[in-house]
């Protein structure tokens, strides 16, 4: 078990573009989470998967922010026509239960928008 | 409104010296508590958790926290810091269904050798 893995670890996209990022949870875990980090600030709660299902959306979660879990393994999170203020690390997690043991979390992938 | 509340941004001790850090939560409901720690160049990691029982909990390196009710706080406390202890420590809170949980906006914590 190679923890919580998330690619790319940087990306740097202009304005406009759309980017792409995967989260490959622990195996075992049927929880899967997605957070934004700004500078100076925690993690801001965006979505979460409970296998492949979609249970709760914040509403920072904008409509050009999409999140799919296929198959309850792997997760995508896209973002459609990036803006300076999507610049963020964005952070993966995964937990097994229901009992909130607390997260296991990835290295995170860092997004500039120029 | 859901929210977690961190005293510090930023701290400085000296090795040996003793450390506090407050949180405080605001969130409706049985809560859950955490803290996590981020080291330098690394990902987020759980330091201890508090569900129910005894408020006083135990987590790794020797770190501790206590859950006051009445003063809805999770403080941290370790009583002798090491350079090592260098770090970001968030406070987080979440519900018993282990979904949604709330962090700090975090303390960063200096040691001096």
């Amino acid at each position: 078990d190679t923890g919580v893995s998330q690619d790319p670890r940087h990306k740097i996209t202009k304005r406009g573009q759309n980017v792409t990022f995967r989260c490959d949870p622990i195996s075992e875990h049927n929880r899967l989470y997605w957070y934004r980090q700004t500078l100076g600030q925690g993690p801001e709660f965006l979505t979460y998967f409970q296998n492949e299902a979609q249970l709760e959306k914040s509403r920072l979660l904008s409509d050009r922010f999409s999140a799919e879990r296929p198959k309850g393994s792997f997760s995508t999170l896209e973002i459609q026509r990036t803006e300076q203020g999507d610049s963020a690390m964005y952070l993966c997690a995964s937990s097994l239960g229901s009992r909130g043991d607390g997260y296991t979390f990835g290295s995170g992938t860092r997004l500039t928008v120029v | 409104a859901q929210s977690v509340s961190q005293h510090n941004h930023h701290v400085i001790l000296s090795e040996a010296a003793s450390l506090e850090l407050g949180c405080n939560y605001s969130y409706g409901g049985t809560v859950n508590l955490f803290w996590y720690v981020q080291y330098p160049g690394q990902h987020l990691q759980l330091l201890l958790k508090y569900f129910s029982g005894d408020p006083l909990v135990k987590g790794i390196k020797g770190f501790e926290a206590e859950f006051i009710k009445s003063k809805f706080s999770f403080n941290l406390r370790k009583p002798s810091v090491q350079w090592s202890d260098t770090a970001e420590y968030f406070c987080a809170a979440g519900n018993t269904g282990g979904f949604k949980t709330i962090f700090g906006a975090g303390t960063r914590l200096f040691v001096k050798a």
